[in-house]
């Protein structure tokens, strides 16, 4: 079956320690996304790549960083410099031209700093 | 920057009530607003809209979009327990570097009491 995984589906964290999320899709989309959601909220975007080897900054992209090496990886590295880090991170990728469907998303990652 | 409202922010119904939920939008080049919803991991896909005052309906949920006045709303008539839940609207940019980014608003918490 065809989708996104993200991995973990839940992460703990110490303070001032770096995390990498994973998230892989077999659609043969183009565009992946990272958003962040906090609780009772909508969702930021942090980062988002429309090709291999290239990505661009989203709303909130202060303290992440990403890499775009595979069409199908788009990890998320949550950094130190992130100061509030604890929220649920979803993934998405849309596939080229006109999508009836938006994007599509994976399960997310809820990440916690101890 | 783009931007979407959602109104109102949370809404607590009985089963049976009709609800409308409200989105607001300004963004610089639009391409498509889209209605999701959201239950406790990935957000679902319910509506795509890009032409002014045609209504998408699927069972109890329909949608329309005004181009002009630059919103949309959301009905869900005879609600149910089932329809508890977070219901995002999104705006897909159709422009430059941005084309195919969403814009999510906050979201709408909808509680259906039994």
């Amino acid at each position: 079956d065809g989708g996104i995984t993200q991995s973990p589906k839940y992460l703990f964290r110490k303070e001032g320690q770096n995390v990498t999320l994973s998230c892989e899709q077999n659609l043969n989309h183009d565009a992946m996304y990272w958003y962040r959601q906090d609780p009772g909220q909508g969702l930021r975007l942090i980062y988002y790549s429309q090709i291999v080897n290239d990505f661009q900054k989203g709303d909130i992209a202060e303290g992440y960083s990403v890499s775009r090496e595979k069409k199908e990886s788009f990890p998320l590295t949550v950094t130190s410099a992130q100061k509030n880090p604890t929220a649920f991170y979803l993934c998405a990728s849309t596939p080229p031209g006109t999508s009836g469907r938006g994007q599509f998303f994976g399960p997310g990652t809820r990440l916690t700093v101890l | 920057e783009d931007k979407v409202v959602q109104s109102p922010l949370s809404l607590v119904v009985h089963e049976g009530d009709t609800v409308t939920l409200n989105c607001s939008y300004e963004v610089t080049n639009f391409r498509s607003l889209l209605w999701y919803k959201q239950e406790k991991k990935a957000p679902t896909f319910l509506f795509m809209l890009t032409s002014s005052g045609i209504e998408k309906k699927s069972g109890r949920l329909s949608s329309i979009l005004d181009k002009k006045e630059l919103f949309s709303i959301l009905n869900i008539t005879a609600t149910q327990t089932g329809d508890s839940a977070i219901y995002l609207c999104a705006v897909r940019n159709a422009g430059g570097t941005s084309y195919g980014k969403l814009t999510f608003g906050q979201g709408t918490i909808l509680t259906v009491h039994p």
